[in-house]
């Protein structure tokens, strides 16, 4: 199977910055998806990597390496509604792997 | 409204009992996917389809069919539900398959006693 790891749990105080990180090791690769989850919601997308670098958009990038097989979410500015579950995809051919996912809890 | 709607939203059966649970988009996406959704394994894909009677498996297709026989709709049976079914299910679509966003719907929750 596929194997997408991610940290389990991270806290941080409002207004601060907060990395997740993702680490992949399959048997393809077609690019990397972070959603966001928010307790007892549909996952709703954030943004899509396919070639290395970073991608911004507004408060949030994603940054992809290929070689290494890593990716990571940076959220700036965090606000109590970021309070939620970040869930790491890699897409192979069609199909789409999931990592656990990592609950950020933002403290006032 | 751009939306996927599952039905139905809550679901508690027996062991055994045939049921469905129907998946319907209105954005004319050609991929639509199934997921079931689980404490500490995160989302895991049972069947996508990438476009009308085109289906294949995903990670964890026991247990389960699909058909998609129309583009808008692509219902989940379990032919004969087992407790170890019992999860928080998500049905999402797309177009253009792969490299595009995918759109969730608001999930089924069941549970197989």
């Amino acid at each position: 199977g596929q194997n997408i790891d991610q940290p389990t749990e991270m806290t941080a105080t409002e207004g601060a910055i907060v990395q997740i990180n993702c680490t992949y090791q399959t048997s393809g690769f077609n690019g990397l998806f972070w959603y966001q989850q928010h307790a007892g919601e549909a996952p709703t997308f954030l943004s899509y990597n396919v070639l290395d670098g970073l991608e911004e958009k507004g408060r949030f990038s994603s940054f992809l390496s290929r070689s290494k097989g890593y990716s990571y979410l940076l959220l700036k500015e965090l606000q109590m509604k970021d309070s939620a579950s970040y869930l790491c995809a890699v897409m192979i051919d069609y199909k789409l792997s999931f990592g656990a996912g990592t609950t950020v809890t933002v403290r006032a | 409204e751009a939306q996927v709607t599952q039905n139905p939203r809550y679901l508690i059966t027996v062991t055994g009992k045939k049921l469905t649970v129907t998946c319907s988009q209105n954005m004319n996406h050609e991929y639509m996917s199934w997921y079931r959704q689980d404490p500490g394994l995160g989302l895991r894909q049972i069947y996508y389809s990438m476009n009308v009677e085109v289906t294949d498996k995903g990670d964890v297709p026991e247990g389960y069919k699909v058909s998609r026989k129309e583009k808008r709709n692509f219902p989940l049976i379990l032919e004969s539900p087992s407790p170890n079914q019992t999860s928080l299910y998500f049905c999402a679509s797309s177009s253009k398959g792969f490299r595009e966003t995918q759109y969730f719907g608001p999930g089924t929750r069941l549970l197989v006693l």
